[in-house]
């Protein structure tokens, strides 16, 4: 079956430091990606999302691109801010049993962005 | 704005007594699911429907159905909480058919559910 595996957190960095969370994925056919973020207290809210092989996703500062080769689509940001602070969950979509989509998510990594 | 709306957002309530969460959505569409996310976890889908169309999980318990009257509306019942089914429930929506590509789920606040 398809799964996620994301890297564990917490994560904790300085504000302006390079973000990267890695995702990596197994699927049988041919997956849509999403980054989705929640924020404390809150219900999942899409990032971004990459639908086909090289494609780039990005939003608010943050970028992923869907890597087949690697089966890979890793998060990144050039500067982190403290209203990043939250947990960030990689995911793909893909047809499930009966035709219908799917989604599986990576257990989620915590980001904590200090002053 | 379109949105998906859940109530409450806090419910407090027994072991062994039947408790319903609602969820609402203004977006109009065909799909709504039911995840279960305890703590530090990813979300678990229970169960979604596509129009009228139920489709349970094969691992959801029979402890959990869910009702939708209507596109707009969606309800989860668990008819006997136990201690183990304490945890946020999100409600999420999308709108695509049943071979279409993939589209992103727009997801409620969620009902965070505590059993005593």
């Amino acid at each position: 079956g398809n799964s996620v595996t994301q890297m564990e957190g917490p994560v904790t960095l300085s504000e302006e430091a390079f973000l990267t969370i890695n995702c990596t994925y197994t699927a049988t056919g041919y997956p849509s990606l999403f980054w989705y973020v929640q924020y404390p207290g809150e219900g999942l809210q899409l990032l971004l999302k990459a639908t086909k092989a090289d494609d780039k996703g990005s939003n608010k500062g943050f970028e992923a691109t869907y890597r087949k080769e690697t089966t890979s689509f890793h998060l990144e940001k050039g500067s982190v801010q403290v209203s990043d602070s939250a947990v960030y969950f990689c995911a793909l979509s893909d047809q499930g049993s009966g035709g219908y989509q799917k989604v599986t998510f990576g257990t989620g990594t915590k980001l904590q962005v200090i002053p | 704005d379109a949105m998906v709306i859940q109530n409450p957002r806090y419910q407090v309530t027994q072991f062994g007594k039947p408790v319903t969460l609602s969820c609402s959505q203004t977006l109009n569409h065909n799909v709504m699911y039911w995840y279960q996310q305890k703590s530090s976890q990813a979300p678990k889908l229970l169960f979604h429907y596509y129009d009228k169309d139920f489709n349970n999980e094969a691992d959801t318990p029979d402890n959990f159905q869910s009702r939708r009257p209507n596109t707009s509306f969606c309800f989860l019942d668990i008819r006997s909480p136990g201690l183990g089914d304490a945890a946020m429930y999100l409600c999420a929506t999308s709108s695509l058919g049943p071979t279409s590509g993939a589209d992103e789920q727009f997801f409620g606040p969620g009902t965070r559910l505590t059993v005593l």
